[in-house]
């Protein structure tokens, strides 16, 4: 079955400092990457969405890399803030059956400290 | 547009009763997913429902179900309910069916079993 680490539970950063996330997959082999953050009490937001025959993507100050050989996507914000310490959650499609579904990681939650 | 709207946002119910929860996605998208989201097991795929029919299945009993209506509205129902049920189901919605699509989340049903 397919299993979606995320680097660490909890990461303490210096605001202006860059924030690193890990996200390693294995068994599968996906087409496509994503990018959540996740506010206390509130659903998931979409950020970010890379495809397997794309190296990196860019927003802002958000940066997504996807090394389908390594089987693991860096998810970057650089100059971070407080407003940006939230739970950050990578998600995969997933073939099951005849059926794609999009499986969650656990998150890292992400502490911006000034 | 308006967003994902889930309801009710806080249910308290006791073991052995049933529960009915609601979900309204945004406008013109037509696949409705559902999580279960508990602090052990992060977000967990329910199931997914496009043009009124289940199209995705996620490895939950049966006491797990749901339906989607002709607007796009959905349900999703837990019979005989579980101390263990007690979690955050999100809705999310989005205009294509599977994973290469990015989910827009509702804030959430935070059902607590006693």
């Amino acid at each position: 079955s397919q299993k979606i680490e995320q680097n660490s539970e909890a990461l303490n950063i210096q605001e202006g400092k860059t924030a690193t996330l890990t996200c390693n997959y294995t068994n599968y082999s996906p087409a496509y990457l994503q990018w959540y953050r996740q506010d206390p009490g509130r659903g998931p937001v979409f950020l970010l969405l890379i495809r397997e025959n794309e190296k990196e993507k860019r927003k802002e100050r958000l940066k997504v890399t996807f090394d389908t050989t390594l089987k693991q996507s860096l998810f970057h914000i650089t100059a971070s803030q407080p407003a940006d310490s939230a739970t950050y959650l990578c998600a995969l499609d997933y073939i099951s059956g005849s059926a794609r579904q999009l499986t969650f990681g656990s998150g890292t939650q992400l502490t911006v400290l000034p | 547009k308006a967003g994902v709207t889930q309801t009710p946002r806080y249910l308290i119910k006791t073991r052995g009763q049933q529960v009915t929860l609601s979900c309204s996605p945004i406008s013109g998208h037509r696949s409705v997913s559902w999580y279960q989201q508990t602090p052990g097991q992060g977000l967990q795929f329910l199931f997914e429902y496009f043009s009124e029919t289940q199209r995705n299945k996620g490895n939950f009993p049966g006491r797990f179900s749901g339906r989607q209506f002709s607007n796009s509205r959905s349900e999703m129902n837990v019979s005989t309910l579980e101390l263990g049920d007690s979690a955050l189901y999100l809705c999310a919605s989005s205009p294509r069916q599977g994973g290469n699509s990015p989910l827009h989340f509702g804030n959430g049903t935070r059902l607590t079993v006693t």
